[in-house]
């Protein structure tokens, strides 16, 4: 998929603020949608998922806000720390989720500061 | 295991030259998938596995690349006769079905062709 890569967009955040990251998707018939972390050198990290019948969905430190109408997802991070610099990217896919049905975002470079 | 598992980690063989890269999936999911993650790209679908049904075998870049799955749990990606645009980080996942679960990531093999 289309990526930027090395010049992935960057959210630099001071350490103990919140994070907002965004997603945009295109799929109008998407169901389902996944946030990952990525650090260095590791795997996708699954964080929290949600469904399009649903809104918000929240988890430990972790929210996720799902838009439907402007297609539009967001991860919110509260009380951000140095452990949680990484890539985070957005997957939405339509259900039942399988194959290619999947599209990953390019994802956002989060940098946190001391 | 309790995560999926990819071996090797690392891999460097010259070009021209097979490789074998292993995935054992999360025991229980019937789900499997294999992406490419190139530098500057984002996760690329190369072929599915569900159940015992036939593989989704639609992302595979050319007739060089196969996989395999046995027993419905250990898939083996092989790429044969490999070319330096092959170099790339080989991430595995696995899900406990496609009814709206999430994928979870091996930490991938990183292949780079000299």
């Amino acid at each position: 998929g289309e990526s930027v890569g090395l010049h992935l967009p960057t959210l630099s955040v001071q350490e103990g603020d919140n994070s907002i990251i965004n997603c945009a998707y295109s799929n109008s018939a998407s169901d389902y949608f996944i946030w990952y972390k990525q650090e260095s050198g590791k795997g996708p990290q699954f964080i929290i998922d949600i469904r399009s019948n649903m809104d918000k969905r929240q988890g430990q430190r972790v929210t996720v806000l799902l838009n439907k109408t402007v297609k539009h997802l967001s991860l919110q991070i509260a009380a951000t720390q140095p452990g949680d610099s990484a890539v985070y990217f957005c997957a939405e896919s339509p259900l039942p989720n399988y194959g290619q049905n999947f599209v990953f975002g390019p994802g956002t470079r989060l940098s946190v500061l001391p | 295991g309790a995560g999926v598992s990819q071996s090797p980690s690392n891999k460097v063989t010259e070009k021209g030259k097979d490789v074998e890269l292993r995935c054992d999936p999360i025991s229980g999911h019937t789900a499997l998938y294999w992406y490419r993650q190139s530098l500057g790209q984002g996760l690329e679908f190369l072929i599915y596995f569900q159940g015992n049904s036939a593989p989704d075998k639609s992302g595979l870049p050319s007739d060089r690349f196969s996989a395999e799955r046995t027993g419905g749990s250990v898939s083996t990606l092989t790429i044969q006769r490999t070319q330096q645009e092959d170099s790339a980080v080989y991430l595995c996942a696995s899900s406990f079905d496609s009814s709206g679960q999430p994928q979870h990531f091996g930490d991938g093999t990183r292949l780079s062709i000299l």
